[in-house]
């Protein structure tokens, strides 16, 4: 599986957007980009996923570079409890791809 | 989206003991796999669980340390056997669900504390 890269930290003022970058330089072409998020004591959340198009769900929205070698989620108006852990993480689709996590970002949500 | 059940949801175990998790699912599921995420660490995979026959363990995960089963299409234990302080950590049962392929689902986890 590809690897990902994500800053290990980040902080965003509550209702401001929160946007979380993620390289991805080794994506193979039939590998999608997913998010995931962990909140403190709780299992991994599935956020939103997508191959090469903008995708926007009502979590959040993802964006995907042309050459697909980078993204980012988009949470557009962060509360207290989207603080959280966020992995972006590279698999392929429908074939029971495992999920294999990176260090993922810690997003602190602030008032 | 599935509703999973661990139990137990934490425990205190005595080094050398064996603990066995249970992972219970109240819809039809295509694939079961078990993670562990150590103290301020992310997520590992430790197996995939097969129905009706052995898991497919990771690299650094043998059968012999962490037995799993899968006896149905919701049901699997995963045992930790002669646990050593290092096995302290959070034992998390995953699984993919016939009708939603690309969201894969996370139980609540076990907190397991080794003395």
């Amino acid at each position: 599986d590809a690897k990902t890269t994500q800053p290990p930290s980040m902080d965003c003022a509550e209702g401001r957007a929160a946007n979380l970058p993620c390289n991805h330089s080794t994506i193979s072409g039939n590998e999608y980009v997913y998010w995931y998020r962990q909140i403190h004591s709780q299992g991994p959340q599935y956020i939103i996923h997508g191959l090469k198009n903008n995708e926007t769900n009502e979590m959040a929205s993802l964006i995907i570079t042309e050459d697909r070698k980078s993204s980012t989620l988009i949470l557009p108006h962060a509360t207290l409890r989207d603080t959280a852990v966020y992995y972006c993480i590279v698999r392929v689709y429908n074939q029971g791809g495992k999920l294999i996590f990176g260090q993922g970002t810690e997003l602190s949500v602030k008032p | 989206s599935a509703v999973i059940s661990q139990k137990p949801s934490r425990d205190i175990c005595q080094r050398g003991t064996s603990l066995t998790i249970q992972c219970q699912v109240d819809s039809q599921v295509t694939m079961m796999f078990w993670y562990r995420q150590q103290p301020g660490q992310s997520l590992t995979l430790i197996a995939t669980a097969n129905q009706g026959s052995e898991a497919t363990y990771e690299s650094g995960f043998v059968i012999d340390k962490f037995p799993i089963s899968r006896p149905n299409l919701t049901f699997s234990t995963l045992t930790v056997s002669n646990m050593s302080p290092e096995d302290s950590s959070i034992y998390l049962c995953s699984l993919m669900t016939s009708g939603r392929s690309d969201e894969q689902f996370f139980g609540p986890g076990t907190r397991l504390t080794v003395l």
